[in-house]
């Protein structure tokens, strides 16, 4: 079966980088993706990465992937307080219905 | 410009009543889903409709029956409200037609039920 994990909270000072990670089970997953939550707010696509890949870089972020530990991280850089939010990984394989199975997301705050 | 759109964005009822909540996307994206955010944040998939045909029920109690009247809308009603269906609904929408896998999605519905 399916099972994202992700750690709860992850605290950064403004300005350095922060690197949330994410482990899956399920070797067919085929796309796997970040979504960003602020409070009260929806969910915006940040970024996704085909399993073919082990690198996505998209201005301040930076997204690897080790399939073979079925490993995903997200690195922000030059971390700001906007940033601050619940980080969701996520993943499908794509077709067919291609439900997403979301991580229990990461409580990512920023300080001064 | 709305992408994905839900309404109405917050809903406050009794227990045993029913409700509705809609969805609509102007991605013309062919595939539509409803999934819950449950009190903890955890987020599952209830639906998905694919050229408003049923293509994922995840174990859903029956009280719950989604309606797509066209590609570009997806419905959720909920019959005999409970407690425990206190939660934010999100709409989403992708393109499966086009192998484009990204999934967008709506503002939320934050349903309490009382």
């Amino acid at each position: 079966g399916e099972d994202v994990e992700q750690s709860l909270f992850l605290s950064v000072r403004e300005g350095d980088s922060s690197v949330i990670n994410c482990t899956y089970t399920d070797s067919s997953s085929t796309y796997l993706y970040w979504y960003k939550q602020e409070p009260g707010a929806g969910l915006q696509l940040l970024t996704y990465i085909f399993s073919n890949m082990d690198m996505k870089q998209d201005q301040r972020l930076t997204v690897l992937l080790n399939k073979k530990d079925k490993h995903l991280s997200l690195r922000i850089a030059d971390t700001q307080t906007g940033d601050s939010a619940i980080y969701f990984c996520a993943e499908s394989k794509g077709g067919g219905g291609n439900k997403l199975t979301f991580g229990t997301g990461t409580q990512l705050k920023v300080e001064l | 410009d709305t992408a994905v759109s839900q309404t109405p964005k917050y809903l406050v009822t009794q227990m045993g009543n029913d409700k509705s909540i809609k969805c609509e996307q102007n991605l013309g994206h062919d595939t539509m889903y409803w999934y819950k955010q449950d009190s903890k944040k955890f987020l599952k998939i209830m639906f998905s409709y694919n050229n408003k045909e049923l293509i994922i029920n995840e174990t859903v109690p029956n009280r719950f029956s989604p309606k797509s009247p066209d590609k570009a809308h997806l419905n959720l009603h909920i019959n005999s409200l409970e407690l425990g269906d206190s939660a934010v609904y999100f709409c989403a929408s992708s393109s499966i037609g086009t192998s484009r896998y990204e999934q967008y999605f709506g503002p939320g519905t934050r349903l309490t039920v009382t």
